[in-house]
């Protein structure tokens, strides 16, 4: 199996522009996780869908963000407008019943 | 109060040393607990989990359990310079539910 998969790996933008980040969990995992990283704050739950249904976006900061899972196979999150303090590693991981996953991460620069 | 707190280090072992790392819960709830290791620049990566009071070995890593004191260990046998990672513990209170990450204890095996 391939892995989770994200794209793109590093994306550098300008403040107020528009970010998408991507997401294939694996196939057969029904569980799908955003998460962000950074050095201050650690690891953060964004949002998490189960069946494609978003079941907690408590995680995601603000109307800014916003996430969605249109099929098993495909997470889209996206930062509109970015701000610099939107920079971190954003991850996506996915599971299967106990096990969680996680894909190499986007590192995200936002100037 | 934090749903798992870790003592975030650094920890340093000489080489051949047993490493301990320790982590603690607050949701009486959670049924199972996981060990990530992340390398530096890398996405964290599953190494053990654990559902049931008392220990689970895999090779060089014991997982032990304490659900009375809330109380999640990682012993590595054998430290290498090689296990030289940030550890993150994590919970879960069942299928379906999100996991709770500890901000991660940083280990450093000297050689």
């Amino acid at each position: 199996d391939a892995g989770v998969i994200q794209s793109p790996r590093h994306e550098v933008t300008e403040m107020g522009q528009e970010v998408t980040l991507r997401c294939k969990p694996i196939s057969g995992h029904n569980s799908l996780f955003w998460y962000r990283q950074t050095m201050m704050r650690g690891l953060e739950l964004l949002i998490y869908f189960n069946n494609n249904v978003p079941i907690d976006d408590s995680g995601m900061p603000e109307d800014r963000f916003s996430a969605k899972m249109p099929n098993a196979s495909f997470s889209t999150l996206k930062i509109q407008p970015s701000e610099p303090r939107d920079s971190a590693v954003y991850f996506c991981a996915s599971s299967f019943r106990e096990t969680q996953y996680f894909g190499p991460g986007t590192r995200l620069l936002v100037l | 109060q934090k749903e798992v707190e870790q003592n975030s280090g650094p920890l340093s072992v000489p080489e051949g040393a047993i490493a301990s790392l320790n982590c603690t819960y607050s949701d009486r709830g959670s049924q199972s607990f996981f060990w990530y290791r992340q390398y530096s620049g890398k996405s964290p990566e599953l190494i053990m989990f654990i559902y049931s009071n008392g220990d689970k070995e895999d090779g060089r890593f014991t997982a032990q359990l304490n659900k009375a004191s809330q109380y999640v260990s990682l012993l590595i046998r054998d430290s290498q310079p090689s296990d030289s990672a940030t550890y993150l513990c994590a919970t879960r209170v069942r299928t379906g539910n999100q996991f709770y990450f500890g901000t991660g204890t940083s280990l450093t095996v000297i050689p």
